[in-house]
């Protein structure tokens, strides 16, 4: 059975870091096809992807917050941990993290409940 | 950057009824890296299609997809009132970043 689950700070201040956990089960991020996801979604608004991480520790990042974000991951433990430096009002929003098949076909099959994080002073 | 344009932004239909989303890409997309995935108020997306036109685990038959080059649609046959729901399409071909389209909010009447 596939779980993964968010964790990480409600509340962050303008210009902190923050740092978010996702942690999984059901398969190993060191097999190949296995990805980690991370997608955003601001209070009404659309999904956004934001970055991945592969099993061969191959990473991407959307072009738009390329110089903020860090993805990274802890195969022993099971984790992949985002970081987003320089918080902004404009980055309140639920994050997601969801595994990634990258194979023949490509997708996120399973996604964790998110973590929302408000961005205030 | 490939850009996903979905319509109608909102479709409100009857029980019963069949709804057609469509989701059409700025350049052409593999069939291969199309997916589709449902998300219920307060609650995270779920995966309903990828490829294209197949079916994820547990995914009733009503459910079907279609579609190639840049025209893809999500079609959603006898309606049932869980299907409440926003729909995003998502294209996960050539090189990140893997966009989203902006997502059909689907109303039963």
């Amino acid at each position: 059975q596939v779980t993964l689950t968010e964790s990480g700070p409600a509340l962050v201040k303008p210009t902190q870091t923050l740092t978010l956990t996702c942690t999984f089960s059901g398969f190993s991020l060191s097999t190949r096809g296995m990805c980690v996801s991370w997608i955003r979604q601001p209070p009404g608004k659309a999904l956004e992807w934001l970055a991945r991480i592969d099993w061969d520790n191959s990473r991407y990042y959307t072009t738009s917050l390329k110089t903020r974000l860090t993805i990274s991951k802890d195969t022993s433990k099971n984790q992949v941990v985002l970081t987003m430096t320089d918080m902004d009002p404009v980055d309140t929003a639920t994050y997601y993290c969801a595994r990634f098949f990258w194979g023949s076909y490509r997708y996120n099959d399973y996604w964790g409940q998110g973590a929302v994080v408000t961005v205030s002073s | 950057e490939i850009v996903l344009t979905q319509s109608p932004g909102t479709l409100s239909l009857s029980p019963g009824e069949r709804a057609t989303l469509s989701c059409r890409a700025s350049q052409s997309v593999s069939s291969d890296y199309l997916a589709w995935y449902q998300q219920k108020p307060g609650q995270a997306p779920r995966l309903l299609i990828y490829g294209a036109s197949s079916r994820a685990t547990g995914i009733p038959d009503r459910f079907s997809g279609s579609g190639s080059g840049t025209d893809f649609t999500l079609t959603i046959s006898r309606l049932e009132p869980e299907d409440l729901a926003v729909y995003y399409c998502q294209q996960s071909g050539g090189s990140p970043p893997y966009t989203f389209g902006q997502g059909t909010k689907l109303e039963i009447k």
